[in-house]
Order: C-alpha cells, then sequence, then structure tokens
C-alpha cells in the first residue's frame, strides 16, 4: 500500500499568515489522485481539495493544492481563526486507499 | 440536506462485536458508495471498507478481512457495519462517509460527507 509522510507534524502560526504543508508518497499516485480534509476537535473531517488541485464545493478560494507523482502541497494563502485544525492528505489512485498521519496547525 | 446519522457510543469486551449503524437522509441511499473510515483516538485515519447500497456489493481491507461486514437495508435507508472479534487495538471513533461519486460509475474512494462518528471502547 503507498504510504503517506506528512510534514512538519505541527506548524506554528499566526492569523494572516500563509501555511504550506506536505505530504509525500511512498509511491507514485495515479492520476493525481490525492484529496486533503480538514477535521477540528470532536468533528469529522471535512473535505477541502480533490484531484490534488480542485476546491470541494464551499471552500474558501485561501485553500488550494498542488503537486503530482510523490509531492503534494496543500497551501493555506491567508490563516483565518477558523483554520486552526488537523490537516490529513489522503491517496485514492491505489487500493487500498491510506491517509497521511496528519499536520497541525495551531496558533504561534 | 445530506445527513450521515449514527448510532451512539458502544463499549464491547475483548472478544465481544459490535454493530454501527449509518442512517442516510436527504439523499437516495442506492444513489452512492457508503465507505467506513476509523480513527484511534489521537491516531490517523484508517479506510475499512466500501459498500455499494444498490446491490450490497462490498469490499474490505485486507487487515479487516473476515472480522467485517457491511450491510445495508434499503427500506430504513441504513447502512451497518459490523466488527467481531473485538481487540483493545479496536477502540476508535468509527466514520461512516459517503463516496464522492454516484454508484452508476466506479466508486472515488474520497469522501464527501461524513457521519458524526461513533465511539467504540473494547475494554475488560
Amino acid at each position: 500500500e503507498i504510504v503517506l509522510t506528512q510534514s512538519p507534524g505541527t506548524l506554528s502560526l499566526s492569523p494572516g499568515e500563509r501555511a504550506t504543508l506536505s505530504c509525500r508518497a511512498s509511491h507514485s499516485v495515479s492520476s493525481y489522485s490525492v484529496a486533503w480534509y480538514q477535521q477540528k476537535p470532536g468533528q469529522a473531517p471535512n473535505l477541502l481539495i480533490y484531484g490534488a488541485s480542485g476546491g470541494a464545493t464551499g471552500i474558501p478560494d485561501r485553500f488550494s493544492g498542488s503537486g503530482s507523482g510523490t509531492d503534494f502541497t496543500l497551501t493555506i494563502s491567508r490563516l483565518e481563526p477558523e483554520d486552526f485544525a488537523v490537516y490529513y492528505c489522503q491517496q485514492y489512485g491505489s487500493s487500498p486507499p491510506t491517509f497521511g498521519q496528519g499536520t497541525k496547525v495551531e496558533i504561534k | 440536506q445530506v445527513r450521515l446519522v449514527q448510532s451512539g457510543a458502544e463499549v464491547k469486551k475483548p472478544g465481544a462485536s459490535v454493530k454501527v449503524s449509518c442512517k442516510a437522509s436527504g439523499y437516495t441511499l442506492t444513489s452512492y458508495y457508503i465507505h467506513w473510515v476509523r480513527q484511534a483516538p489521537g491516531q490517523g485515519l484508517e479506510w475499512m471498507g466500501i459498500i455499494n447500497p444498490s446491490d450490497g456489493s462490498t469490499t474490505y481491507a485486507q487487515t479487516l478481512q473476515g472480522r467485517v461486514t457491511m450491510t445495508r437495508d434499503t427500506s430504513t435507508s441504513t447502512v451497518y457495519m459490523e466488527l467481531s472479534s473485538l481487540r483493545s487495538q479496536d477502540t476508535a471513533v468509527y466514520y461512516c462517509a459517503r463516496d464522492y461519486f454516484g454508484s452508476g460509475s466506479f466508486a472515488a474512494y474520497f469522501f464527501d460527507f461524513w457521519g458524526q462518528g461513533t465511539l467504540v471502547t473494547v475494554s475488560s
């Protein structure tokens, strides 16, 4: 199975700053099949990005995704207070679908 | 609006089984695949399997083969996940999640709507 490694484990930033989250796959992910989710404490994950760069319905355009092959990135252009959460990448191009271990974005 | 509402928390002893339900509303259950994903305390997400509510066909994660069973009741728009031979490592929040694509096509294997989660605690 494809192992996804997210970095950093924790990102300490202030509101208004730019966040760059990395997701590296152990093998090439086919057809840009990477999604990103946001999870807040006590809540289910929420889909942000699919197809590596496609925004899910209702997601603010400050969230963007990029990458291909084994390296993918989620960027939050200007952090809002509600963006402090844990973010997971997921690959769905190869069975079984797998998730990274998460990056926590915390208030500095 | 689309909602997936799961059954309540469970406490089970090692070796027992648990059955979690997921009731869909706001859309036709048989039109979309449903997945189950679990999350151990403080840990990441693990995909458990998928069911096509239209015909009941299933695919399970290899790590859970033989212990997990997913079924559906179309008359109540409900999907079920049963996990047997429970061990302490099965303690987790269990989520049902809707596949992004409809069941008339290949499953997308990523998820646009999630249930609220069901905590299953396995403890002697």
